[in-house]
């Protein structure tokens, strides 16, 4: 079956610093999506960015930035030069095409960003 | 455009009760999906539809549970002989076709006293 992890429950950092949110994920799956999404302290999931198992070149959106590499089943999130506007929660999430997964997004636990100022 | 819209934001029910809960999706969109969200569970998903159908239903917590999706568009969740277990939010999300990327509205959050 699929599953999600996302050891680092909790992230603390001071403004403008750099920060990494890991992921790991299991499926039996060849062909498969991952998935990033923000939950802010207002509630609404907010969603970053889906990548597919056959891409494994790294994105970059301003101060985002995914890399996604299938030998250690990891697709990390870092955000370049932290703002207090970043706190939040971060969901990382996978969806399988075949195999008999669930028909919807499986989530991690979710990794609570706090950016002090 | 207008995003995917849920009604009620908050719904207090007693137990025993039956509650339904709707979803708009974003127009154009096919498939459309329900999860839950709690404290103790995080994200689960439910439920998932693809226009009107819904291909499997393993997903949802007991019989106490259904969905149902009209004309392609607007979904309504049903949980009767609500529990105090069923406290949570209920989100819903649409995309334009399968495993695309999925928009979540606000979502319901129920309390069952």
């Amino acid at each position: 079956a699929q599953k999600v992890t996302q050891a680092q429950t909790e992230i603390s950092v001071v403004e403008k610093e750099d920060v990494t949110l890991d992921c790991v994920y299991e499926t039996r799956d060849t062909t498969y999506y991952l998935f990033w999404y923000k939950q802010p302290p207002s509630g609404e999931l907010v969603f970053l960015i889906r990548r597919n198992s056959f891409d494994e070149q790294n994105e970059i959106s301003g101060r985002y930035s995914w890399n996604f590499q299938k030998s250690t089943s990891s697709f990390n999130f870092t955000i370049t030069a932290s703002q207090v506007v970043d706190s939040a929660v971060y969901f990382c999430a996978l969806s399988e095409v075949s195999g008999g997964g669930a028909d919807g997004l499986t989530f991690g636990k979710g990794t609570h960003l706090i950016i002090q100022p | 455009g207008a995003g995917v819209s849920q009604s009620p934001s908050n719904k207090v029910t007693e137990k025993g009760k039956d509650v339904e809960l709707r979803c708009d999706p974003i127009s154009g969109h096919t498939a459309l999906y329900w999860y839950r969200q709690s404290l103790g569970q995080g994200l689960e998903f439910l439920i998932y539809f693809q226009g009107n159908s819904a291909p499997d239903k393993s997903g949802l917590p007991s019989d106490r549970f259904s969905a149902e999706r009209t004309g392609g568009s607007v979904s309504t969740l049903t949980i009767q002989r609500t529990q105090q277990e069923d406290s949570a939010v209920y989100l819903c999300a649409s995309s334009l076709v399968r495993h695309y990327e999925q928009y979540f509205g606000p979502g319901t959050r129920l309390t069952v006293t």
